[in-house]
């Protein structure tokens, strides 16, 4: 059985850093792409990035370039997203998922339970 | 960038009737890579269709996607108590993976 558990999230103060993990177990982790997507508060679901099963291809939703990493880890099946310079508007939150196949051309079939990430003074 | 409408925002529907959600895309998707979610209150998504037109693992028969090109719809044929919940559209050719607004179903 896939699982997906996210964690790291919190409260940072605008301009501040934060580092999301999800953990992934119940699947060959190397062999699928993983994405994070975000939800702020009473909204819709917000893409915010994806990387390749072998971490070299990554995408970035503009509203999070040069702002936000994602990486991954294969010797331990974790995803992470290095998110810096952080706003109010990210405050949301982000749901970890992995792809149907190694390629970010496919649909997001698993997904974990999110970690709310809220930017606050 | 693709621009994902859906169309109503709501449905209000009882259960046993048809439902029927609209997707339209701003430009004719790649090989028609579009999926449908669906997500409760408290609940991550959950996958529905995939390619426009597939249903995904565990998914009952009474859903259906279809189209093509820049159009696409999901269709509950008849809706039971499980199926009310927010209902999503996202592409996935060519990044940015821009999801819809999101179509809710609820209880006439």
């Amino acid at each position: 059985e896939v699982q997906l558990l996210e964690s790291g999230g919190g409260l940072v103060q605008p301009g501040g850093s934060l580092r999301l993990s999800c953990a992934a177990s119940g699947f060959s982790f190397n062999n699928y792409a993983m994405g994070w997507v975000r939800q702020s508060p009473g909204e819709g679901l917000e893409w915010v990035s994806t990387i390749g099963g072998t971490g070299r291809t990554t995408y970035y939703a503009d509203s999070v370039k040069g702002r936000f990493t994602i990486s991954r880890d294969s010797s331990k099946n974790m995803l992470y997203l290095q998110m810096k310079s952080l706003r109010a508007e990210d405050t949301a939150v982000y749901y970890c998922a992995k792809y149907s196949y190694d390629s970010a051309r496919s649909a997001l079939d698993s997904w974990g339970q999110g970690t709310l990430v809220t930017v606050s003074s | 960038e693709v621009v994902l409408t859906q169309s109503p925002g709501t449905l209000s529907l009882s259960p046993g009737e048809r439902a029927t959600l609209s997707c339209r895309a701003s430009q004719s998707l790649y090989i028609n890579y579009l999926a449908w979610y669906q997500q409760k209150p408290g609940q991550p998504p959950r996958l529905v269709i995939y390619g426009a037109s597939s249903r995904a693992s565990g998914i009952p028969e009474r859903f259906s996607g279809s189209g093509s090109g820049t159009d696409f719809s999901l269709t509950i044929s008849r809706l039971e108590p499980d199926d009310f919940a927010m209902y999503y559209c996202q592409h996935y050719g060519t990044s940015p993976f821009t999801f819809g607004p999101g179509t809710k179903v609820d209880i006439k």
